[in-house]
């Protein structure tokens, strides 16, 4: 069965630090990937999808970057944290290209910026 | 472009009461439609989907969602709310991107009474 993984599960950095958060997935092959972040009353919000390695789209600019370097593995990055940061990060995978297909959520990240 | 409008952030029900958590879109495309669950300080969990089917969707846990086009609705329902029920719903819809992209309203907390 496929598992997906998150860490760490909390985080607190200070403003201005780096950021490195890693998901895996374990159980399938050539997954779709994705991160979200969620802040409170505000939903989902799609950061970064990636369809293969080294193919990484983004919804939203900002500080924040994210890479594939192997084909289940998903890294979000920053240089420098804001305030603004802070929130939920969620990690998520699908298979195929239809839109009827789902997406598989990571436990998340909880990340406190001061 | 694909949206997705929750009325209500939060809804309180009594225990063995109906639950109706409302959902509407947005879609330029027929779109494929989902119902997802979280709990505290965890990941998304999918209750069910829509893809076509069948206009009555059921899911986990005694819940169901019924796709109505000519309303653009696709509400969830479950005829007695548990206890366990209590915690955030979200409504999605694929899109706009290809690569199984979802696009999420802002969720409705279900608050469940004794």
């Amino acid at each position: 069965s496929q598992t997906i993984h998150q860490w760490p599960a909390t985080l607190v950095q200070p403003v201005g630090s780096p950021l490195s958060l890693e998901c895996t997935v374990e159980g399938t092959s050539n997954p779709n990937l994705y991160w979200y972040r969620q802040a409170a009353g505000r939903g989902l919000q799609l950061l970064f999808y990636s369809v293969g390695i080294g193919q990484i789209s983004s919804e939203v600019p900002q500080n924040l970057s994210a890479s594939r370097p192997q084909d289940r593995q998903f890294i979000l990055s920053s240089k420098k944290l804001l305030l603004s940061d802070s929130g939920f990060y969620l990690c998520a995978w699908s298979v195929g290209l239809a839109g009827a297909n789902e997406q598989f959520f990571g436990p998340g990240t909880r990340l406190t910026v001061l | 472009a694909q949206s997705v409008t929750q009325l209500g952030s939060h809804v309180s029900v009594s225990e063995g009461a109906l639950v109706l958590l409302r959902c509407n879109y947005s879609s330029s495309v027929p779109p494929y439609l989902f119902w997802y669950v979280q709990y505290p300080n965890q990941g998304l969990q999918l209750l069910l989907k829509y893809t076509s089917a069948a206009t009555l969707v059921k899911g986990i846990n005694g819940f169901e969602a019924e796709f109505k086009k000519s309303e653009t609705s696709f509400h969830l329902t479950k005829p007695s709310a548990h206890m366990s029920d209590a915690a955030e719903y979200f409504c999605a819809v694929s899109g706009p991107r290809g690569y199984s992209t979802l696009t999420f309203g802002k969720g409705t907390m279900l608050l469940v009474s004794p």
